[in-house]
């Protein structure tokens, strides 16, 4: 089965400088997806990565897929206190149906 | 265009009972998947219904049990309620069944059994 692993496991930055989270998948990644949670909360949807060496934005968020397609990164630039959450990269097993396998999540806070 | 809406939000549950959770997808969605979230095991997959036919299922026991309805709406069902059953449960919602299309999640139960 495929495992992602997300480093690293917790982030503390002050507000404004840059960050990058990563996620590492044990097999090749078919679809990677990023997304935030606030704690308690539902997920929410920031970016979906298909293609080797895509790169997707969206305001001061990039998330981008490496070429072999088994390893993507989420970097933040000037992060803000807004930017504070757990972030979670999914991935697509490749079958059949809907299965997304999940990494363990990394949380971040920003500090002002 | 409406989100993935979730009912309830908190539900409180002795031992033993039974529970139905709901999801409604986003308008047009007919994929719809179910998720538990806990501190320990992260999210793990439940299963996923699209048109009213469970396509995929994850590794928990046959107390957990669902369905999906014509327009697309699903009811995830724990029966014989287990302390270790406490978790934030989420559904995804996909426009078509397969990988590589957006999955939009909704808000969340959270179920405490006591």
């Amino acid at each position: 089965s495929q495992e992602l692993e997300q480093s690293p496991q917790s982030l503390i930055v002050q507000e404004g400088k840059n960050l990058t989270i990563n996620c590492t998948s044990s097999k090749t990644l078919y679809g990677l997806y990023w997304y935030k949670q606030k704690y308690g909360e539902g997920l929410i949807f920031l970016m979906m990565l298909q293609k080797g060496g895509e790169e997707k934005s969206h305001e001061k968020i990039t998330a981008k897929l490496d070429e072999k397609k088994q390893q993507s990164s989420l970097h933040i630039t000037a992060s803000q206190p807004s930017h504070a959450g757990i972030y979670l990269c999914g991935a697509d097993g490749g079958n059949a149906g809907n299965m997304l396998t999940f990494g363990g999540g990394t949380r971040l806070m920003v500090k002002p | 265009k409406a989100g993935v809406t979730q009912t309830p939000r908190y539900l409180i549950k002795t031992r033993g009972q039974q529970v139905t959770l709901s999801c409604s997808p986003i308008s047009g969605h007919r994929s719809v998947s179910w998720y538990q979230q806990t501190p320990g095991q992260g999210l793990q997959f439940l299963f996923e219904y699209f048109s009213e036919t469970q396509r995929n299922k994850g590794n928990f026991p046959g107390r957990f049990s669902g369905r999906q309805f014509s327009n697309s709406r699903s009811e995830m069902n724990v029966s014989t309620l287990e302390l270790g059953d406490s978790a934030l449960y989420l559904c995804a919602s996909r426009r078509m069944t397969g990988y590589n299309t957006e999955a939009f999640f909704g808000q969340g139960t959270r179920l405490t059994v006591v």
